[in-house]
């Protein structure tokens, strides 16, 4: 069965502060995709960034970076130099990569709040 | 550019009526879902559709829940005789067949009391 932890329940910062959030996932598939979604207070999920398998380049968008360390399986989330608006709950989510079988699988968030 | 959009946003019902949400995916994505959020809790699997058909159900999806997607565009949930436990935000979202992101609309919350 697949699942993902978020460890983290809950993080506190002062702004411009760098803060990272790990997701911990486990799947037997050798396919598969994994998410990070964010949930500002207004409720809707925001698609941040997907990575396959395949890839374990690390990305960098922004402030956002993301780890993707397959011999640990985990993908985690760095924001540098925080802000209020970065203030959101954050989801990350594994899916098998077959075609019929697309749902997500999400961790429980990590609630970052950002302290002016 | 219209995103997914669920009709209702807020729904309060007593226990034992049924209640019906409506979900419109983006135009032209033929793959939409619907998940399940309670407090504090990460979305939750209910049930996917590509195209008018639906493929998976979660065991979540009690013979109380039913979903359809008539000609592959909207979809409706309806919960019959509701309880209590199903209070919670239904998310619907909707993605493009060859691509895996998927972007969900701004929810329905359910209250039963």
């Amino acid at each position: 069965a697949q699942k993902v932890t978020q460890a983290q329940t809950e993080i506190s910062v002062v702004e411009k502060e760098d803060v990272t959030l790990d997701c911990v996932y486990e799947t037997r598939d050798t396919t598969y995709y994994l998410f990070w979604y964010k949930q500002p207070p207004s409720g809707e999920l925001v698609f941040l960034i997907r990575r396959n398998s395949f890839d374990e380049q690390n990305e960098i968008s922004g402030r956002y970076s993301w780890n993707f360390q397959k011999s640990t399986s985990s993908f985690n989330f760095t924001i540098t130099a925080s802000q209020v608006v970065d203030s959101a709950v954050y989801f990350c989510a594994l899916s098998e990569a077959r075609r019929g079988a697309q749902k997500l699988v999400f961790g429980q968030g990590t609630r970052l709040t950002i302290n002016p | 550019d219209t995103g997914v959009s669920q009709d209702p946003r807020h729904k309060i019902t007593k226990r034992g009526q049924n209640v019906t949400f409506r979900c419109d995916p983006i135009s032209e994505h033929n793959r939409l879902y619907w998940y399940r959020q309670t407090l504090g809790q990460g979305p939750e699997f209910l049930t996917y559709f590509q195209n008018e058909a639906q493929l998976e159900k979660s065991r979540l999806l009690s013979d109380r829940f039913s979903a359809e997607r008539p000609k592959g565009s909207f979809s409706t949930l309806e919960i019959q005789r509701t309880e209590q436990g199903d209070s919670a935000m239904y998310l619907c979202a909707s993605s493009l067949e060859m691509y895996y992101e998927q972007y969900f609309g701004p929810g329905t919350r359910l209250t039963v009391t």
